[in-house]
């Protein structure tokens, strides 16, 4: 069942400009884990955050996690075009087996020279 | 690219075809993934193994048949399809069975069912 939910569907900016996605779900977690995809290839890792981290940074990448809010965030600054994608958050329910990944709908981030 | 390799990388077959989808992993993980995913709609798990069992199988229709020889080959065996099916079928594989392993992406085999 899908558990993330991706915020905004569709993000436009321009070059140097900084991204935000954000992304919600439903029930308890272990883990989020943000993903990237390019047009028609498969998702590549960029990030993962516990459920007892509120703050993570890797490069121009910095992801916050509110348990009690149950929501992530994905901030990309300082933007360039090779960031156009799109990006999902994925979830594992806290209740399960813990392996099965819920994956969102996805936010298509296009970043204009 | 990853060490995910998948081939076809794109197929299309009619409604009465058989064809398979291959999926290798390069990197000695024990667990392995097929994904579908539609347009406008969130990637949806299909199956799971773990050192060759399967361990999730997520209500998939009986015409998509999973093979698992070694913790290194996945195959996705397909026939009868219908167009509905037409889709990125996309191979994964972590470390271990959890969520708190990252999952590695092969590049997909783009489907087209006529």
């Amino acid at each position: 069942s899908q558990q993330g939910e991706e915020d905004p569907q569709a993000l436009s900016i321009q070059e140097g400009e900084n991204a935000t996605m954000n992304c919600s779900y439903k029930t308890s977690i272990n883990n989020l884990q943000w993903y990237r995809q390019n047009s028609g290839r498969g998702l590549v890792h960029l990030i993962l955050i516990r459920s007892n981290e509120r703050e993570k940074h890797s490069g121009r990448l910095r992801v916050t996690l509110d348990t009690s809010k149950k929501s992530s965030s994905l901030l990309i600054t300082a933007s360039r075009a090779a960031d156009t994608a799109s990006y999902f958050c994925a979830t594992d329910a806290a209740s399960s087996s813990g392996y099965a990944l819920n994956f969102g709908k996805g936010t298509s981030l296009l970043v204009t020279p | 690219e990853t060490g995910v390799t998948q081939t076809p990388r794109h197929l299309v077959m009619g409604m009465t075809n058989k064809k398979s989808l291959k999926c290798e992993q390069h990197l000695g993980h024990n667990a392995m993934y097929w994904y579908k995913q539609s347009a406008k709609k969130p990637l949806e798990l299909m199956f799971v193994y773990s050192l060759e069992e399967r361990v999730e199988n997520n209500s998939v229709p009986s015409r998509f048949s999973p093979e698992c020889p070694n913790s290194s080959h996945l195959f996705l065996h397909l026939h009868t399809l219908q167009p509905e099916d037409s889709a990125l079928y996309l191979c994964a594989s972590s470390p271990g069975l959890a969520g708190v392993y990252e999952q590695y992406f092969g590049p997909g085999t783009r489907l087209t069912v006529t």
